[in-house]
């Protein structure tokens, strides 16, 4: 079944500076890669999301790239704030699989 | 909308109860599921369902039943409640496999 690595687990940044954020997945079938941010004390919530067909997207500060040869796509925040500072998921999965593949999360800390 | 609505919020059991996570949602979503979230962890899946009357097992089930009756509620059973299993537990729904799955805000389980 698929397998999503997911790195660094732990990330700080002073503000204004960027973040990028890595996984890798292992179904090479896997054609659907969303994002999600959890702030603390509420349940995940989608911040981008990129399906196979597509390279890279944009949604202002969020960018999200995708190499489906080397399996691994990625999370970019450009020009980080304090309220950036969270934990973020990343996912993947395929039309035929019932359900997300999660990774096992990283932690933004973004310091004024 | 009310989206993804979870109760209770809190709940403190004793080792030994039962008790019923109860999960609805107002979009029509076919998929739902129950994730648990230990301090500081990612999210593990317990199970989840693509349709009313059907249920499929997660990657941690055990401990836990579940049952979908109709396409709005998916309620979590949990029996004879063990310490093993206090967590965050997130009930969530989506159109499909291949789109934003949207969270309920949680219920803090503390079995003591």
């Amino acid at each position: 079944g698929e397998n999503v690595e997911q790195h660094p687990s732990t990330l700080s940044v002073q503000e204004g500076d960027s973040a990028v954020i890595k996984c890798t997945y292992s179904d090479s079938a896997s054609n659907y890669f969303p994002w999600y941010k959890q702030e603390l004390g509420k349940g995940p919530q989608l911040i981008i999301d990129i399906r196979s067909n597509v390279g890279e997207k944009k949604d202002q500060r969020i960018a999200v790239t995708l190499n489906k040869t080397a399996k691994h796509f990625s999370l970019h925040i450009t020009e980080t704030q304090p309220e950036d500072s969270a934990v973020y998921f990343c996912a993947a999965s395929k039309v035929s699989q019932g359900n997300l593949i999660f990774g096992k999360g990283t932690k933004l800390s973004v310091k004024p | 909308n009310a989206g993804v609505t979870q109760t209770p919020k809190f709940r403190i059991l004793k080792i030994g109860q039962s008790m019923t996570l109860q999960c609805a949602q107002d979009m029509n979503h076919n998929y739902m599921y129950w994730y648990r979230q230990d301090p500081g962890m990612g999210l593990k899946l317990i199970y989840y369902s693509v349709g009313a009357g059907i249920t499929d097992k997660g990657e941690v089930p055990n401990g836990y039943n579940v049952s979908r009756s109709t396409t709005e509620d998916f309620p979590l059973r949990l029996e004879l409640a063990a310490p093993s299993q206090t967590s965050v537990y997130f009930c969530a729904s989506t159109f499909s496999a291949v789109y934003e799955q949207y969270f309920g805000p949680g219920t803090r389980l503390t079995v003591t």
